[in-house]
């Protein structure tokens, strides 16, 4: 079975902070995705990774960079922590994008 | 721009009362529909692809239909344990392939 871990299941932060949020999934799997989920909202995507160093906005990038040295890690990068930042983050991955995603059980993070 | 759209947004059942959740899209051309399970405090975990209208899937309780429109996902004689939210996601035929998902139905059964 696949995989997907997110280093943290809860964290919290301060405004301005820079903060990373780390993924790795165990199945070689050339896509890597990067999703927050609110309440009321569902799963928007942040930013997405075909490949190694490839990299390509998602729905709402603002605010957030991202970072894929290694096929197996994500990590996303929240460049000055803010309020409205505060939201469940999750991590997916894929082998063919046209395949279903694997998700990670997320990581809660709230900024205070 | 691809629209999916999940009702109702919440669903309470009697263990044992079948019901059925929806799933409607609007994309140019449909590559692939997924169904999702999602447990509180969890990432979703993939149930069902369909491709084409009239396909079908099924699993334990769970049965999968599509049309051109719209997607169901029947639960027959649910348990407490089925109890989640149900997430829907649309791949368009065109363009990147990324899905786009909807909000949810989150179904409780009561015992």
């Amino acid at each position: 079975d696949v995989k997907v871990t997110q280093s943290s299941r809860y964290l919290v932060k301060r405004t301005g902070e820079k903060v990373f949020l780390e993924c790795v999934q165990d199945m070689d799997h050339e896509n890597m995705f990067w999703y927050r989920q609110d309440p009321g909202l569902g799963l928007r995507l942040i930013y997405f990774s075909y490949d190694v160093k490839m990299k390509e906005k998602g729905d709402i990038p603002e605010g957030y960079s991202v970072s894929r040295e290694k096929k197996e890690r994500f990590s996303l990068i929240l460049e000055s922590a803010s309020t409205n930042q505060t939201s469940m983050y999750l991590c997916a991955s894929s082998y063919r994008l046209d395949q279903p995603q694997h998700f990670g059980d997320g990581t809660r993070l709230s900024i205070l | 721009e691809d629209q999916v759209t999940q009702s109702p947004e919440a669903l309470r059942l009697q263990e044992g009362e079948s019901s059925s959740l929806n799933c409607s899209y609007t994309v140019s051309g449909l590559r692939g529909l997924f169904w999702y399970r999602q447990d509180p405090g969890k990432g979703p975990e993939f149930l069902f692809t369909l491709y084409s209208a009239g396909e079908e899937k099924e699993k334990e309780r769970l049965k999968a239909t599509l049309t051109k429109k719209e997607s169901f996902l029947h639960i027959t004689a649910p348990k407490p344990e089925d109890s989640a939210t149900y997430l829907c996601a649309v791949q368009a035929s065109g363009g990147s392939y990324i899905p786009t998902f909807g909000r949810g139905t989150s179904l409780i059964v009561h015992p």
